[in-house]
């Protein structure tokens, strides 16, 4: 089955730098790949998507990139401000056929934001 | 429009006992998912269910089932609890066709 790869664990940053975190999957068949973002004791929010026709998607301070050939995608927040401070997961599915509505995780990434 | 709801919030049992937890979509969604998530493990797939059928099972014991009913409300259950079944249990909803899904709360279930 898929398996997911997170790096880094843990990122510590100063407000106003950049932040990325990268993921790599194992099966080529996967075509979505979206990003949580988790404060504690909240529920995963999805921050931002991208599906395998597409290289780059942008939502002003969030970026994902996708190189399928690689088989890795990485989160780019740039100008990052405290409350950005959270887990971050990135997943990965592929639509229809036996993986419906399943998504694999990777671990997870605690970024932390200092004022 | 509302969001995912999940209840209880939070749930004490002891070993041995069974539990039900359930998941009300938002509204329209006709695909519930349901993932186990704990530190050791992180966010693991339990299950998916559409229009009442099980499309997709993740690799939990029998131990663990679910189902949905036709107005796409969603239940799971584990009997014969276990202390490493304590974790967070959350359900997602989608339209079911693509793939982006939108997270309940969750339930927070602790085995004594």
């Amino acid at each position: 089955g898929e398996n997911v790869e997170q790096h880094p664990s843990t990122l510590s940053v100063q407000e106003g730098d950049s932040a990325v975190i990268k993921c790599t999957y194992s099966d080529s068949a996967s075509n979505y790949f979206p990003w949580y973002k988790q404060e504690l004791g909240k529920r995963p929010q999805l921050i931002i998507d991208i599906r395998s026709n597409v290289g780059e998607k942008k939502d002003q301070r969030i970026a994902v990139t996708l190189n399928k050939t690689a088989k890795h995608f990485s989160l780019h927040i740039t100008e990052t401000q405290p409350e950005d401070s959270a887990v971050y997961f990135c997943a990965a599915s592929t639509s229809g056929g036996t993986s419906y509505g399943k998504l694999t995780f990777g671990q997870g990434t605690i970024l932390t934001v200092h004022p | 429009k509302a969001g995912v709801t999940q209840t209880p919030r939070y749930l004490i049992k002891t070993r041995g006992q069974q539990v039900t937890l359930s998941c009300s979509p938002i509204s329209g969604h006709r695909s519930v998912s349901w993932y186990q998530q704990t530190p050791g493990q992180g966010l693991q797939f339990l299950f998916e269910y559409f229009s009442e059928t099980q499309r997709n099972k993740g690799n939990f014991p029998g131990r663990f089932s679910g189902r949905q009913f036709s107005n796409s409300r969603s239940e799971m259950n584990v009997s014969t609890l276990e202390l490493g079944d304590s974790a967070l249990y959350l359900c997602a909803s989608s339209r079911g066709f693509e793939d982006t899904q939108y997270f309940g709360p969750g339930t927070r279930l602790t085995v004594l």
